[in-house]
């Protein structure tokens, strides 16, 4: 079953803008983990952040993580269009099992 | 370098033939994963593999089996009795419990007529 959702499925911004795509998932987590996907390519790990976490950064990407919620949110900042791509959520349960949500996919027009 | 190999990249078959994907890493991982991408979709778990000689079915394993006869492969092999076989595959691995991220492969596209 799918673990986790997307939202929007599809998103549309100007070069320079920042991108915004959240995650919502059904059970417990260990982590939750973001990816990205060229067309037609394998997927990328991009940023893990723990279930003990509520905030990580790495580069022009900010992850926040509410529990309570189960929901996690993907922030792109100054948006480049080689950004353009698909977005994955991952949620790790026991047993090292990693889960996909429906993706997010992002055009950044230049 | 260290990745991991799926070959073909494209394949073609005809309904009713079993067809095996390769998948090879050299990063000395324990753990190996097959899932399955349609269009506009997330992915779906086929197997995983923690470790030699053991494997464990995902949420869509049937019509689909593997092997784990070396750490360093996991070929899937989809069978006639997989009713959509037409997806993009993709394989992955990882370390064990360490939190540490799926490194995947760039996926073989099957297409079966």
């Amino acid at each position: 079953s799918q673990q986790g959702e997307e939202d929007p499925q599809a998103l549309s911004i100007q070069e320079g803008e920042n991108a915004t795509m959240n995650c919502s998932y059904k059970t417990s987590i260990n982590n939750l983990q973001w990816y990205r996907q060229n067309s037609g390519r394998g997927l990328v790990h991009l940023i893990l952040i723990r279930s003990n976490e509520r905030e990580k950064h790495s580069g022009r990407l900010r992850v926040t993580l509410d529990t309570s919620k189960k929901s996690s949110s993907l922030l792109i900042t100054a948006s480049r269009a080689a950004d353009t791509a698909s977005y994955f959520c991952a949620t790790e349960l026991t047993g090292n099992q990693f889960y996909f949500g429906t993706g997010t996919s992002l055009t950044v027009i230049p | 370098d260290g990745g991991i190999t799926q070959s073909p990249k494209y394949l073609f078959r005809k309904e009713g033939q079993n067809v095996t994907l390769s998948c090879e890493q050299n990063l000395n991982h324990d753990a190996m994963y097959w899932y399955r991408q349609d269009p506009g979709q997330g992915l779906r778990l086929i197997y995983y593999s923690q470790i030699v000689n053991d494997f464990q079915k995902g949420d869509i394993a049937e019509g689909y089996s593997v092997s784990r006869e070396k750490k360093e492969s996991f070929p899937l092999t989809v069978t006639s009795a997989q009713k959509n076989p037409t997806a993009f595959y993709l394989c992955a691995s990882s370390n064990q419990g360490a939190r540490s991220p799926l490194h995947f492969g760039n996926g073989t596209r099957l297409t079966v007529t």
